[in-house]
């Protein structure tokens, strides 16, 4: 069965860092990636997708990620952190072999200090 | 315009009751789906419906069922409400088709059941 892996829970970082949240995923073939936004009490934001292409792919927000698929993972950067990003980011991947569902990592909370 | 929109936002019962969450899209989309998000903030999938027809039904309760009366519309009912359920409920639509699609959440319910 597919799975995706999200190894940090927590990450802290100073406004204005860089930062890289690391997802790895567990599928034979290759997925659909995305990697969405959670806002403390809101729904869920695409942040972006990978389909198929170019494995550097852009979002909004200025977020990007990396599809790297000899490690299996979808890690995800922004070279500048705003005190705006404090939220949860979920990595998910879609598979048509499993009736096009989205499965989740268990979320990484990112909490920026000033 | 709101996208995908939910009511309640917010919905507090008590052991044994029934309650009902409505879901409406006006993406014009074919595919709805039904997400739980635990205490832990885990998400994963309870259903999908195409078109009104029910094409994932993951190992959920029967105590919940999804009604779909057309194809803008999902609706979840939940009988016999117990602790565990405790969570929020989000709904999602995407476009249906060999895809892969984004799907677009709803802002949540959270549904506590004391």
């Amino acid at each position: 069965a597919q799975s995706v892996t999200q190894p940090d829970i927590h990450i802290t970082v100073s406004e204005g860092a860089s930062l890289e949240l690391r997802c790895n995923y567990s599928y034979g073939a290759t997925p659909y990636l995305f990697w969405y936004v959670q806002s403390p009490g809101q729904g869920l934001q695409l942040l972006l997708k990978y389909f198929s292409g170019d494995t550097l792919v852009q979002g909004i927000k200025g977020f990007e990620a990396e599809f790297k698929r000899s490690q299996s993972s979808f890690n995800l950067r922004k070279p500048s952190v705003h005190w705006s990003d404090a939220a949860e980011y979920f990595c998910a991947v879609e598979t048509k072999e499993y009736g096009n569902k989205l499965v989740f990592g268990a979320g990484t909370i990112l909490r920026v200090k000033s | 315009d709101t996208a995908v929109s939910q009511t309640p936002k917010y919905l507090v019962t008590q052991m044994g009751n029934d309650k009902s969450i409505k879901c409406e899209q006006n993406l014009g989309h074919d595919t709805m789906y039904w997400y739980k998000q635990d205490s832990k903030k885990f998400l994963k999938i309870m259903f999908s419906y195409n078109n009104k027809e029910l094409i994932i039904n993951e190992t959920v309760p029967n105590r919940f069922s999804p009604k779909s009366p057309d194809k803008a519309h999902l609706n979840l009912h939940i009988n016999s409400l117990e602790l565990g359920d405790s969570a929020v409920y989000f709904c999602a639509s995407s476009q249906a088709g060999a895809g892969p699609y984004e799907q677009y959440f709803g802002p949540g319910t959270r549904l506590t059941v004391t």
